[in-house]
C-alpha cells in the first residue's frame, strides 16, 4: 500500500501567518491527493481533492499543489478556525491511505 | 443537505461482535459508493471497507478480511458493517463516508465509537 508521510508533525503559528504543510508519498499517486481538516471531536472535512481543487465552500486561502510524490497544502493567512489537524489522503491505489497528520497549533 | 448518522457502537470484549449502521439522507444513496473509515485514538483515519452503489464491488483492508462484512440496503438508505472476532486494535471511531468518482471521499458522518476491551 502507498504510505503517506506528513511533515512537520506539529506546526506552531499565529493568526495571520502562512502555513505550509507537506505530504510525501512512497510512490506516485498520479495527482489523486486530497487534504482534510479535522477539529477535535468532529469528522474530517474535505478541503482539497486531486492535488489542487478546492471542495465546495472552502476559502481561497487554502491552496494545494504538487505532483508525483510530493504535495503541499498552503494556508495563506491563518484564521482562528484554521487551528486543527490536517491529513493528506491518496486514492490512486487500493486501499486509500491517509498520512499521520500535521497539527497546526497556536 | 447530506446527512449520515452512524449507530451501533459500544463497549465489547475481545472476540465479541457488533453491527454498525449508517442512516443516510439528503442525496441519492443508491448512486454512490460508500466506505467505512475508522480512526484510532490519536491516529489518522484508516479505510476499512468499501462497497459500490449496487454492491457489485466490495473490498476490505487486509486487517479486517474474514472478520468484517460491509453491506447496504438501498431501499432504506442504510449502510452496515458487521464486525466479528473483534480485537483491541479495532478500537476507534467508525465513520461512514460517501465516495464520488470526481471528488473522492467528500462527506463523512459524525461517527460511532467502538471500544474493544476486557
Amino acid at each position: 500500500e502507498i504510505v503517506l508521510t506528513q511533515s512537520p508533525a506539529t506546526l506552531p503559528l499565529s493568526p495571520g501567518e502562512r502555513a505550509t504543510l507537506s505530504c510525501r508519498a512512497s510512490q506516485s499517486v498520479s495527482g489523486y491527493l486530497a487534504w482534510y481538516q479535522q477539529v477535535p471531536g468532529r469528522p474530517p472535512r474535505l478541503l482539497i481533492y486531486d492535488t489542487s481543487y478546492r471542495a465546495t465552500g472552502v476559502p481561497v486561502r487554502f491552496r494545494g499543489s504538487g505532483s508525483g510524490t510530493d504535495f503541499t497544502l498552503t494556508i495563506s493567512s491563518l484564521e482562528p478556525e484554521d487551528f486543527a489537524i490536517y491529513y493528506c489522503q491518496q486514492r490512486a491505489n487500493w486501499p486509500q491511505t491517509f498520512g499521520g497528520g500535521t497539527r497546526v497549533e497556536l | 443537505e447530506v446527512q449520515m448518522v452512524e449507530s451501533g457502537g459500544g463497549l465489547v470484549k475481545p472476540g465479541g461482535s457488533l453491527r454498525l449502521s449508517c442512516a443516510v439522507s439528503g442525496f441519492t444513496f443508491s448512486s454512490y459508493s460508500m466506505n467505512w473509515v475508522r480512526q484510532a485514538p490519536g491516529k489518522g483515519p484508516e479505510l476499512v471497507a468499501s462497497i459500490s452503489s449496487q454492491s457489485g464491488y466490495i473490498k476490505y483492508v487486509d486487517s479486517v478480511k474474514g472478520r468484517f462484512t460491509i453491506s447496504r440496503d438501498n431501499a432504506n438508505n442504510t449502510l452496515f458493517l458487521e464486525m466479528n472476532n473483534l480485537t483491541v486494535d479495532d478500537t476507534g471511531i467508525y465513520y461512514c463516508a460517501r465516495e464520488t468518482a470526481f471528488t473522492g471521499t467528500d462527506s463523512w458522518g459524525q461517527g460511532t465509537l467502538v471500544t474493544v476491551s476486557s
